[in-house]
C-alpha cells in the first residue's frame, strides 16, 4: 500500500525556521518524482515545490524561492522541505505528493502537517 | 500567477448530476492537456479523480468523468451519492515557469 505520512510542523515564529519531512513507504521512491503543496487555512491548494527522481532537477513557487529548499534521502525513502525565514503567510498544512507514472498529475498523497507562522 | 477560477459551491440531490468548471487562461488550461482533478475531505490526503482532463485513474468511478473546451476544464459528477461530498480542486499544468496552478476549490454539498 502506498504511504506519504509527513512530519515536521509546528509553532515558529516569523523568522525562524523549520524541516517538514515525508516519509514514503509501499512503492520504489527511487521511481518517481514529488512535490510539496501547502493549503492555508481556508484557502485553496498551492503548488509549493518540485523535485525530480535523482535532485537534479527542482522548481519552487515564486512566493517561497530563495526561503525553502527541497531534497530527498532515497537511503530513507525520504522527502523534506527545509523552511526558512518564514512569514505569516507561509501558515499552511503543508502536504507532500507523489507525482503519478502518467506525469504532470499527482497520484498519491499524505494527509499533511500543519505549519503555523506566529509571535 | 493568479489561482484557475471555480465556482465556490456546487450542490444537488442524490442521484443528480452536478459540472463544476475550472477556468484558467491561454497560457495553463488553455495550452496544455494537463488539467487534473482531486476530491480533498478536509482533514485527509487529497485523492486524484481526473488526470489528463478526461482520464480516469484505476478505482475512480466511473461517475466521474471530465472534460475541456479552450480555457476552461469541467468535471462532472452523475448519479451523486453522498460520499462525493467534498471540496474538488482543479489543476493544471502551466510551463516551465510557472510550473502548476490550482484551482480556488469547489465544494460540492449533497442535499
Amino acid at each position: 500500500e502506498v504511504q506519504l505520512v509527513e512530519s515536521g510542523g509546528g509553532l515558529v515564529q516569523p523568522g525562524g525556521s523549520l524541516r517538514l519531512s515525508c516519509a514514503a513507504s509501499g512503492f520504489i521512491f527511487n521511481s518517481y518524482k514529488f512535490h510539496w503543496v501547502r493549503q492555508a487555512p481556508g484557502k485553496g491548494l498551492e503548488w509549493v515545490s518540485y523535485i525530480d527522481f535523482s535532485g537534479a532537477e527542482i522548481y519552487y513557487a515564486d512566493s517561497v524561492k530563495g526561503r525553502f529548499t527541497i531534497s530527498r534521502d532515497s537511503a530513507k525513502n525520504s522527502l523534506y522541505l527545509q523552511m526558512n525565514s518564514l512569514r505569516a503567510e507561509d501558515t499552511a498544512v503543508y502536504f507532500c505528493a507523489r507525482e503519478s507514472a502518467n506525469y504532470y498529475d499527482f497520484d498519491y498523497w499524505g494527509q499533511g502537517t500543519l505549519v503555523t507562522v506566529s509571535s | 500567477q493568479s489561482a484557475l477560477t471555480q465556482p465556490a459551491s456546487v450542490s444537488g440531490s442524490p442521484g443528480q448530476s452536478i459540472t463544476i468548471s475550472c477556468t484558467g487562461t491561454s497560457s495553463d488550461v488553455g495550452s496544455y492537456n494537463l488539467v487534473s482533478w482531486y476530491q480533498h475531505h478536509p482533514g485527509k490526503a487529497p485523492k486524484l479523480m481526473i488526470y489528463e482532463v478526461t482520464k480516469r485513474p484505476s478505482g475512480v468511478s466511473i461517475r466521474f468523468s471530465g472534460s475541456k473546451s479552450g480555457n476552461t476544464a469541467s468535471l462532472t459528477i452523475s448519479g451523486l451519492q453522498a460520499e462525493d461530498e467534498a471540496d474538488y480542486y482543479c489543476c493544471s499544468f502551466a510551463g516551465s515557469n510557472i510550473h502548476y496552478v490550482f484551482g480556488s476549490g469547489t465544494k460540492v454539498t449533497v442535499l
